[in-house]
This record gives C-alpha cells, sequence and structure tokens, in this order.
C-alpha cells in the first residue's frame, strides 16, 4: 500500500492561468474523491468517481473546473481561468466501495494564486 | 443540508492527560457514518475511528474512544494518554448512507497541542 499520491505538490500562477494536479489513489481503491481545503476550514467536496464514471458534482465545482478518470485509474483536476477565490489546498482521496470503507486522502496540492 | 459544529477552534492538554473534542451534526437521514480524521501539521489526513449510526456501542480504537449520542447528534472523541504525536487538526465528519451520494461531509476541525 503506497497510499495516495498527489503532484504537484504546490503550485503557484498568474490569476488567469489554467492548471492541472494529478492524482494517483490507491491501486485496489475504485472510488476516487476530490476536495478542497481553505485554510481555517474543513475538506469541502467537490467531485467523486466509481471507476472511470464521474458520478457526482458538488456546487462548488463550476464551469471552470474539470476532472477525469481515464481507465479509472489516476485522476486529474484541471482548473481553467484561475481566480484569486481557486487558492487553496486541493486534496484528494480514494476508497474500497462501501459507505463504511474509510476515505484515504494524499498530501494534496497547495495552488496559491498571484 | 448537512453540517458539522466543532465548536472548540483549539485546545491544548497536557501530556499523559485525557482530552475530549467535541462535535455535532445535523441530517435528517437516519442512516449514516461518522469518523473522526487526524491530520498533522503538512502531513496527510489519516483516519483515526469510526462509528456506524446503528450501533448504539461507542467505538474503541486503542487510546481513542468516542461518545455517540444519536438523539443529540453528538460525536465527541476521547483521547487518552495523550502524546505528543497526538498534536494536529482533528475533523469531524460523516456520509449518509443510501441517498446515492459518497461524499464526506466535515466540520472546521479542532487544533489539539499537547503540550510536554
Amino acid at each position: 500500500d503506497t497510499g495516495v499520491s498527489q503532484d504537484p505538490r504546490h503550485k503557484i500562477t498568474k490569476r488567469g492561468q489554467n492548471v492541472t494536479f494529478r492524482c494517483d489513489p490507491i491501486s485496489e481503491h475504485n472510488r476516487l474523491y476530490w476536495y478542497r481545503q481553505t485554510l481555517g476550514q474543513g475538506p469541502e467536496f467537490l467531485t467523486y468517481f466509481q471507476n472511470e464514471a464521474q458520478l457526482e458534482k458538488s456546487r462548488l465545482l463550476s464551469d471552470r473546473f474539470s476532472a477525469e478518470r481515464p481507465k479509472g485509474s489516476f485522476s486529474t483536476l484541471e482548473i481553467q481561468r484561475t481566480e484569486q477565490g481557486d487558492s487553496a489546498m486541493y486534496l484528494c482521496a480514494s476508497s474500497l466501495g462501501g459507505f463504511n470503507q474509510p476515505q484515504h486522502f494524499g498530501d494534496g496540492t497547495r495552488l496559491s494564486i498571484l | 443540508a448537512q453540517t458539522v459544529t466543532q465548536s472548540q477552534p483549539e485546545m491544548s492538554v497536557q501530556e499523559a492527560e485525557t482530552v475530549t473534542l467535541s462535535c455535532t451534526y445535523d441530517t435528517s437521514e437516519s442512516n449514516y457514518y461518522l469518523f473522526w480524521y487526524k491530520q498533522p501539521p503538512s502531513r496527510q489526513m489519516i483516519l483515526v475511528i469510526r462509528q456506524e449510526a446503528y450501533k448504539q456501542q461507542n467505538a474503541t480504537e486503542n487510546r481513542f474512544s468516542v461518545n455517540f449520542q444519536k438523539a443529540a447528534k453528538s460525536f465527541s472523541l476521547k483521547i487518552s494518554d495523550s502524546q505528543l504525536g497526538d498534536t494536529a487538526m482533528y475533523f469531524c465528519a460523516f456520509i449518509i448512507t443510501g441517498a446515492g451520494s459518497y461524499q464526506l461531509t466535515f466540520g472546521k476541525g479542532t487544533k489539539l497541542s499537547v503540550i510536554p
């Protein structure tokens, strides 16, 4: 069990640029989640995949955000035309099926918008 | 709407002492799972303990135990024999079962400092 891996750890970009983050889940986990965490807050749900299918999206996920999980393995989260309010820690988690299965989190990608 | 309230933004405890972190939640659903997660400084979030809402018996994991009061929608975490490594942000969270959603709803967290 190598854990959930996220890349990059930190991303600094200018407002208006596009950014893409990658998440590699624990290999046997079929469920993958993206959360956003701002300073002083708990993580907020963004979206969820079961295998390659994106089954749920939060209202927080504006049109500028898109997530994919091709072939049900790694996932990418892209933010287009970044805004100051996008500055946050973006967390990826994965789990086995079942509501009682804990979600295992990665270290996160910290995004800073200049 | 589902919400989680952690009323203690920060707490401190002497090493080897016991501390209780409070959590209340609000949901109209009756079937759910509750979790406590720990996020050490600059490290990833890890699961501390979980509780099935349909179970009356409180969950325990070594030095960690919960006091689950379903009617009061309360889910507190007790840490016994506190250790320096327990210093972290602690988040209470829950997930509704059977509603077609797998999202965890988190509270804002409690920052726990263990003092030597």
